[in-house]
């Protein structure tokens, strides 16, 4: 069945380490998305991609990174530089282009810092 | 750059009618509908594009005025299963990416 995987479900970190939370698709999707949800909260977009090697920062970038190498995979970092990092992040995928664009959401991954 | 959503919160009784509203500041391409169940997934609703058509499903509809920035969600006759936390999210063409952002949520629930 196609669609969008997130891992691990549930992560700790200790306080200065990075992490990196999994999102992988198969179901052909150009665009690409990381959103944070804080509790009661609605969506904050952190980075977005259109295609292979090129992403673009959301409105909140400061310390995360991401990479594009593959269009199935768009994995998210957690810098030690991202001072209140626990929160639940949800990875998305939609077509690009067409207008008409449902987005895809993975599970999510709950990151809490220990 | 984030749609503005209202109202934050609304409580009804099974049977009764609920408007969500979104606006933005912003020159929108479409505006997309969501809800979100706790500790879940967003779950996509519907999609309304530029030209003010209003869509719908079962009990849900949604209008789109883009002249305005605004979109409304319409939900009639609640049942239980619509409780959970509608998200509006707002899409614009920024030098051809194409970014999705969303509002703060509007939280629903229905009660017996």
């Amino acid at each position: 069945d196609g669609g969008i995987t997130q891992s691990p479900k549930y992560l700790f970190r200790k306080e200065g380490q990075n992490v990196t939370l999994s999102c992988e698709q198969n179901l052909n999707h150009d665009a690409m998305y990381w959103y944070r949800q804080d509790p009661g909260q609605g969506l904050r977009l952190i980075y977005y991609s259109q295609i292979v090697n090129d992403f673009q920062k959301g409105d909140i970038a400061e310390g995360y990174s991401v990479s594009r190498e593959k269009k199935e995979s768009f994995p998210l970092t957690v810098t030690s530089a991202q001072k209140n990092p626990t929160a639940f992040y949800l990875c998305a995928s939609s077509i690009f282009g067409t207008g008409d664009t449902e987005a895809f959401f993975g599970q999510g991954t709950r990151l809490t810092v220990v | 750059q984030q749609p503005v959503q209202s109202p934050q919160a609304v409580i009804l009784r099974e049977g009764e009618d609920a408007v969500i509203n979104c606006s933005s500041s912003k020159a929108l391409y479409s505006v997309h509908w969501y809800r979100q169940k706790h500790g879940e997934a967003p779950v996509f609703l519907m999609i309304l594009l530029k030209g003010g058509e209003q869509k719908g499903h079962e009990k849900i509809s949604a209008s789109f005025n883009e002249k305005k920035q605004q979109s409304s969600l319409y939900l009639t006759a609640s049942q239980l299963s619509y409780s959970g936390t509608y998200f509006c999210g707002t899409e614009r063409r920024i030098q051809g990416a194409q970014k999705l952002v969303f509002g703060q949520g509007t939280r629903l629930t229905i009660n017996p």
